[in-house]
């Protein structure tokens, strides 16, 4: 059964740089038919698409987000990241990570078809 | 962005009860429409996908349907777990956008 799980601080100071991990298991990883995603939700309120990386390291970010957000992927151990720079308080958020099938064509998004437990990321000095 | 709009907001009903969400999308978006269900504290659950495709293990009374703008999730007889918030999510075009959620309550 796959399994994803994030890990990382779960306290960052304003202006400083939000950093998560996901280990993904129980089902293939180095794919072509996925890519890995982030996606958060500030508390108690809805959902935002952050951005995405294929298992060859190809990306596709949210543009609101684009200028501060990097994605990054280890295959050799199943892992993929998250790095959000410079961030402030309204970054908090319960941040997921999910697979998503990788689109059928170049110009569609895509969706999310299992998600990690997320973890909860507070900005604050 | 595509802006996607859910109504209700929220919406009380009882065990046995066939509910039904609806999504607008701001502009067409073919089928490219997918479902999540949300418990307190949880994780989203992926439910539909493809406007009308049940992701793997999700029971039968969920269904899906829509095209262009217009969807609906439509849940056929309400259960105790089945309550919670559901959210719909528009795969188009970059980037993936969601509705603000309703939240189903016991009434």
């Amino acid at each position: 059964q796959l399994q994803l799980q994030e890990s990382g601080p779960g306290l960052v100071k304003p202006s400083e740089t939000l950093s998560l991990t996901c280990t993904v298991s129980g089902g293939p990883f180095s794919s072509s038919s996925y890519y890995w995603g982030w996606i958060r939700q500030p508390p108690g309120k809805g959902l935002e698409w952050i951005g995405a990386i294929w298992y060859i390291g190809s990306t596709h970010y949210n543009p609101s987000l684009e200028s501060r957000a990097t994605i990054f992927i280890d295959t050799s151990k199943n892992q993929f990241s998250l790095k959000l720079s410079s961030v402030t308080a309204a970054d908090t958020a319960v941040y997921y990570c999910a697979r998503q099938p990788r689109p059928d064509y170049m110009d569609t998004a895509m969706t999310v078809d299992h998600w990690g437990q997320g973890a909860l990321v507070t900005v604050s000095s | 962005d595509i802006q996607m709009t859910q109504s209700p907001s929220s919406l009380s009903a009882s065990i046995g009860d066939r509910v039904t969400i609806t999504c607008r999308a701001s502009q067409g978006i073919s089928n490219y429409l997918a479902w999540f269900q949300q418990k307190p504290g949880k994780a989203p659950k992926s439910l539909i996908y493809a406007a009308s495709s049940l992701q793997s293990g999700v029971p039968s009374r969920f269904s899906g349907s829509g095209s262009g703008t217009d969807f609906t999730l439509t849940i056929s007889s309400l259960q105790p777990e089945d309550f919670a918030t559901y959210y719909c999510e528009q795969y188009y075009r970059y980037p993936p956008t969601f509705g603000q959620g309703t939240r189903l309550e016991i009434k």
